[in-house]
């Protein structure tokens, strides 16, 4: 069972360049959610969704898009990457709204 | 606006020492509270609370939840060096897994 899976684990970009975080899970789980971590700041809510063909903004969605086209996977876009964007970003699932969110490793993020 | 506030900063003690853990919050949707440990990679579920003073307990580790106060405390018995790591309290204040979380405390226990 893998749970949830995040590709890449690393990436570099150019500012402007364009790319997309790859989120998974196995777990059949409806809700899952992009976080972003700082320094000094904790994780902050980017998008979420609470099922296939649902997604919603978070605290801070500026700079970026989600779809959900199947319940196993949220990707997470990235249009034109700024250096504001350097960051761990880690996706996150659970079952329903009454049960604990599952984490994926992360994929650290450094745009320049 | 929703914010979650967690103290100390970070801590540092010697094995076997008592820790406690603080979390306060003050959302408009209260739905439940969690813990996290983060040890340099994804944050790992601990607690989950919804009811006032129902303490949850794991091993070593146990939290209650205050809900007219407004806070939680997570308390660590005995401590040991695995204990080392980020400590997180998030707020779920949603339809689903839309989560308000403090910056962590920093936890380290020294042989």
């Amino acid at each position: 069972n893998a749970g949830v899976t995040q590709t890449p684990k690393f990436q570099v970009l150019k500012t402007g360049q364009s790319m997309t975080l790859q989120c998974a899970q196995d777990m059949n789980h409806e809700y899952m959610s992009w976080y972003r971590q700082d320094p000094g700041m904790g994780l902050r809510l980017i998008h979420y969704s609470v099922g296939a063909g649902i997604t919603d903004q978070g605290e801070v969605p500026n700079g970026y898009n989600v779809s959900r086209s199947t319940t196993e996977d949220f990707p997470l876009r990235l249009l034109s990457a700024a250096p504001s964007q350097t960051s761990v970003y880690f996706c996150a699932s659970s079952y329903d709204r009454n049960t604990e969110a599952f984490f994926g490793q992360g994929t650290r993020l450094t745009v320049v | 606006e929703d914010k979650v506030v967690q103290s100390p900063l970070s801590l540092v003690v010697h094995e076997g020492d008592t820790v406690t853990l603080n979390c306060s919050y003050e959302v408009t949707n209260f739905r439940s509270l969690l813990w996290y440990k983060q040890e340099k990679k994804a944050p790992t579920f601990l607690f989950m609370l919804t009811s006032s003073g129902i303490e949850k307990k794991s091993g070593r580790l146990s939290s209650i939840l205050d809900k007219k106060e407004l806070f939680s405390i997570l308390n660590i018995t005995a401590t040991q060096t695995g204990d080392s790591a980020v400590y997180l309290c998030a707020v779920d204040v949603g339809t689903g897994n839309q989560f308000y979380f403090g910056t962590g405390t920093s936890l380290t226990v020294i042989p």
